[in-house]
């Protein structure tokens, strides 16, 4: 069984410092990983994903993550906060074998100090 | 294209009824999920259809089931309401059912109140 841990429910940082939200995952197989925000009143946005090949993935609004193999982990990171990256936000993982079920960690809060 | 629509936003039900989701997907997508969020549970995997077939199911009881329609349109029903059903209930779709690793379009969800 596949499963997701997020290190952290909730994490502050000021404007414009750097952002790391840690997830670590746990696979069976070559796992498909994603990270998704939410902002409040809202459905999941999806930030970035792996899925083959550079394990160095950049997503929307300045994040990226890398998947590092060794470690089990997929953490995201942004040089510099915004205030507007206030929000939810979900480590995920998926199977490869053919089907759809995303595998939820359970979540980190992020809060920008002005 | 539009996105991932559902109806209701909000719902407020009373123990023991029952109460149906809808959820339409991105144009041209075949595949929906379901998803319950909960403070206590977090996001929990319920079901997926493809080409009105259940291909997956999440660790859920009988109560909740669902369906998809030829225009790929879904309905989730939730038969029974306990009070633990108050949830928000997201739907997914996506375009390239059975690759994994493609993304799944959320959409805005509908928030289950159960009183």
């Amino acid at each position: 069984a596949q499963s997701v841990t997020q290190l952290g429910s909730h994490v502050s940082v000021s404007e414009g410092a750097l952002v790391l939200l840690r997830c670590n995952y746990s696979s069976s197989v070559p796992p498909y990983l994603f990270w998704y925000v939410q902002y409040p009143n809202q459905g999941l946005q999806l930030l970035l994903k792996y899925t083959t090949g550079a394990t160095l993935v950049k997503g929307i609004n300045g994040f990226e993550a890398e998947f590092k193999k060794s470690e089990t982990s997929f953490h995201l990171t942004k040089p510099s906060a915004h205030m507007s990256d206030a929000a939810e936000y979900f480590c995920a993982v998926s199977d490869n074998f053919g089907n759809e079920k995303l595998t939820f960690g359970t979540g980190t809060r992020l809060t920008i100090i002005p | 294209k539009a996105g991932v629509t559902q109806t209701p936003r909000y719902l407020i039900k009373t123990r023991g009824q029952q109460v149906t989701l809808s959820c339409s997907p991105i144009s041209g997508h075949r595949s929906v999920s379901w998803y319950q969020q909960t403070p206590g549970q977090g996001l929990q995997f319920l079901f997926e259809y493809f080409s009105e077939t259940q291909r997956n199911k999440g660790n859920f009881p009988g109560r909740f089931s669902g369906r998809q329609f030829s225009n790929s349109r879904s309905e989730m029903n939730v038969s029974t309401l306990e009070l633990g059903d108050s949830a928000l209930y997201l739907c997914a779709s996506t375009d390239r059912p059975g690759a994994g690793a493609d993304t799944q379009y959320f959409g805005p969800g509908t928030r289950l109140t159960v009183l």
